[in-house]
């Protein structure tokens, strides 16, 4: 089955800086891969995804560039500030309408002021 | 447009005990899934229902169960509650209608066995 691995499992960054969160699957059916970013006491927050049929998308901060060949999705934070601080997962989901996320182990990112 | 609500927020329950968690989705939306948040074992899938029918499960027991009604609310069961139940219970709200469809999670209920 799928397999998400995510690195690194914590980060710290100062302020202003770029933070970088990098993931591999196994599963080269795989087409979907959603960026989630969970605060303290809450529920996941869908914050950036991309699709098989784009290498890159951007939404203001925050990047994803997926590599289908080498099978690995990386999440770039640019400007970092205080607030970034959280929890992110990375996902893959399969072509077979399985509807199953698999998640990578988390990235606890640290953002010092 | 209202999240995704979950009750209870937090539930403590002893071995051997039932608990039945609820799930409400974004209106209009007709997929819920339920994921296992545990610090060991990550995010992980239990089951997807969609229109009243489970499409998808995972690999749990079979004391984990669910279902969903006509108005795509869901609720999880978990029977004869063991220690290793406590978790926190994610339900995530999509439209179901593609794989690819945005799921957006509730905040979870956070169960606790003792």
């Amino acid at each position: 089955g799928e397999n998400v691995e995510q690195h690194p499992s914590t980060l710290s960054v100062q302020e202003g800086d770029s933070a970088v969160i990098k993931c591999t699957y196994s599963d080269s059916a795989s087409n979907y891969f959603p960026w989630y970013k969970q605060e303290l006491g809450k529920g996941p927050q869908l914050i950036i995804d991309i699709r098989s049929n784009v290498g890159e998308k951007k939404d203001q901060r925050i990047a994803v560039t997926l590599n289908k060949t080498a099978k690995h999705f990386s999440l770039h934070i640019t400007e970092t500030q205080p607030e970034d601080s959280a929890v992110y997962f990375c996902a893959a989901i399969r072509e077979d309408s399985s509807y199953k996320l698999i998640f990578g182990s988390g990235t606890r990112l640290l953002v010092r002021p | 447009k209202a999240g995704v609500t979950q009750t209870p927020r937090y539930l403590i329950k002893t071995r051997g005990q039932q608990v039945t968690l609820s799930c409400s989705p974004i209106s209009g939306h007709r997929s819920v899934s339920w994921y296992q948040q545990t610090p060991g074992q990550g995010l992980q899938f239990l089951f997807e229902y969609f229109s009243e029918t489970q499409r998808n499960k995972g690999n749990f027991p079979g004391r984990f169960s669910g279902r969903q009604f006509s108005n795509s609310r869901s609720e999880m069961n978990v029977s004869t509650l063991e220690l290793g139940d406590s978790a926190l219970y994610l339900c995530a709200s999509s439209s179901g209608q593609a794989v690819s469809n945005e799921q957006f999670f509730g905040p979870g209920t956070r169960l606790t066995v003792l």
